[in-house]
């Protein structure tokens, strides 16, 4: 099974600054990555497949980066409605796996 | 417009079943690989099943396997999850999700969620 780490676990930042969350992978997986994007209560929300292709309707400030083992979901100027817990998943080996989350919060 | 909706969803004793249903509704069932995730309370995401578009191939996390069946009714639009035995460490919210694609990288449509509590 690929494990995905994912760090920092918790990020507090302001709104206006750049965010920058990690995601490791414990074998490559090509680029076979996604990132969510999850609200209290809400499903999560795909915001970037292949390691770097934003989802439908995803803001431009959204990217992701990386290939093989270190992946990066860079937010570049943080709004208000971007507080909520990110995952990145694989789809390179069965079983497909969720990395533990990195919470972004309000410094 | 594209959109899951799943039910089944209650409480239930340690040993149990319980059968949750998804229907779709927006696009070509048929045509997309389709999956279950979960989330116990407070915790992060786990990937339970994944079924292909026609059904011919499913996947398990280990888990489950042998405890939950996943299907897929093309007719009717609906996936389907079979569980069996239920245990407490079973007790999360069940989303069914779409991938982007018949066995795409990411899953691009989700559900709002159903949940399962296993407790005496």
């Amino acid at each position: 099974e690929i494990v995905l780490t994912q760090s920092p676990a918790t990020l507090s930042l302001s709104p206006g600054e750049r965010a920058t969350l990690s995601c490791r992978a414990s074998q490559s997986v090509t680029t076979y990555l996604a990132w969510y994007q999850q609200k209290p209560g809400q499903a999560p929300r795909l915001l970037i497949y292949d390691a770097s292709n934003r989802a439908t309707g995803i803001p431009a400030r959204f990217s992701g980066s990386g290939s093989g083992t270190d992946f990066t979901l860079t937010i570049s100027s943080l709004e208000p409605e971007d507080f909520a817990v990110y995952y990145c998943q694989q789809r390179s080996n069965w079983p497909i796996t969720f990395g533990q989350g990195t919470r972004l919060e309000i410094q | 417009e594209v959109q899951l909706l799943e039910s089944g969803g209650e409480l239930v004793q340690p040993g149990g079943s319980l059968r949750l249903s998804c229907a779709a509704s927006g696009f070509t069932f048929s045509g997309y690989a389709m999956t279950w995730v979960r989330q116990a309370p407070g915790k992060g995401l786990e990937w339970v099943s994944a079924i292909s578009g026609t059904g011919g191939s499913t996947y398990y996390a280990d888990s489950v396997k042998g405890r939950f069946t996943i299907s897929r009714d093309n007719s009717k639009n609906t996936l389907y999850l079979q569980m069996n035995s239920l245990t407490a460490e079973d007790t999360a919210v069940y989303y069914c999700a779409k991938f982007q694609a018949n066995w795409g990288i990411a899953f691009d449509i989700w559900g709002q969620g159903t949940m399962v509590t296993v407790s005496s």
